[in-house]
């Protein structure tokens, strides 16, 4: 079963408009959530990560919002450009030494102009 | 800047065959790992490794086989390909510490087709 569920699976908006990405996770163990970007034919990038001890991490116009008690967050994209249509996978990882992440199954946005 | 490269980026394989996917980082990372993406499924785990010598079990590892020659190597080997394992698929490197996982750098990806 998938630990890590986002939704929508896709969205569309507007440029200028908020974009808002959900994420919800079952392993309480997680507590490192990085957000990646994937822009066709390429892999993953990272884009922004908090911690569990955070509830909020913003890097320009990206912004998460992490709610641990209920195990959700999301990803806001303020002020939405066509050079943000991509596709965004939430991932979680319990930390350790093997680092390995979990992810969502994305959710592709479109920015039109 | 970090690198890894993925080969080949495009395979065709018949079902039965034995495929290897290569893949080099020139980043001086421990972790290496091997994900598959489908659409509806995001990006799925089949094998880490830690460091040269090493390979371990991810979250779907039936029918693939890993191999860490050296630090900057890591393969994914089918070697009875089904058309189920039709999919792309990614290598990454890492380098952990103790406590907390930090970024993972992506290759461009392997598109494999099993006819």
């Amino acid at each position: 079963q998938q630990q890590v569920r986002q939704s929508p699976q896709s969205l569309t908006v507007w440029e200028g408009e908020t974009a808002i990405l959900n994420c919800s996770y079952e392993d309480s163990t997680f507590n490192y959530f990085p957000w990646y970007q994937q822009f066709p034919g390429e892999g993953p990038a990272l884009l922004i990560s908090i911690r569990s001890v955070s509830d909020k991490k913003e890097d320009g116009r990206f912004t998460i919002f992490f709610n641990k008690r209920e195990k959700k967050l999301s990803l806001h994209i303020t002020d939405s450009q066509p050079g943000d249509s991509a596709t965004y996978f939430c991932a979680a990882s319990s930390g350790g030494l093997s680092g390995k992440l979990t992810f969502g199954e994305g959710t592709q946005v479109t920015v039109i102009s | 800047e970090a690198a890894v490269t993925q080969s080949p980026r495009n395979k065709v394989a018949v079902t039965g065959g034995k495929v290897t996917l290569s893949c080099n980082q020139t980043n001086n990372h421990n972790n290496m790992y091997w994900y598959r993406q489908d659409t509806g499924h995001g990006l799925r785990l089949i094998h880490y490794s830690y460091g040269a010598g090493s390979t371990e079990k991810g979250d779907i590892p039936d029918g693939y086989k890993a191999s860490r020659p050296s630090q900057e190597n890591f393969s994914l080997i089918l070697e009875l390909a089904t058309p189920s394992q039709t999919s792309v698929y990614f290598c990454a490197s890492g380098r952990t510490g103790s406590f907390s996982a930090e970024t993972l750098y992506f290759g461009s990806g392997t598109r494999l087709t099993v006819l």
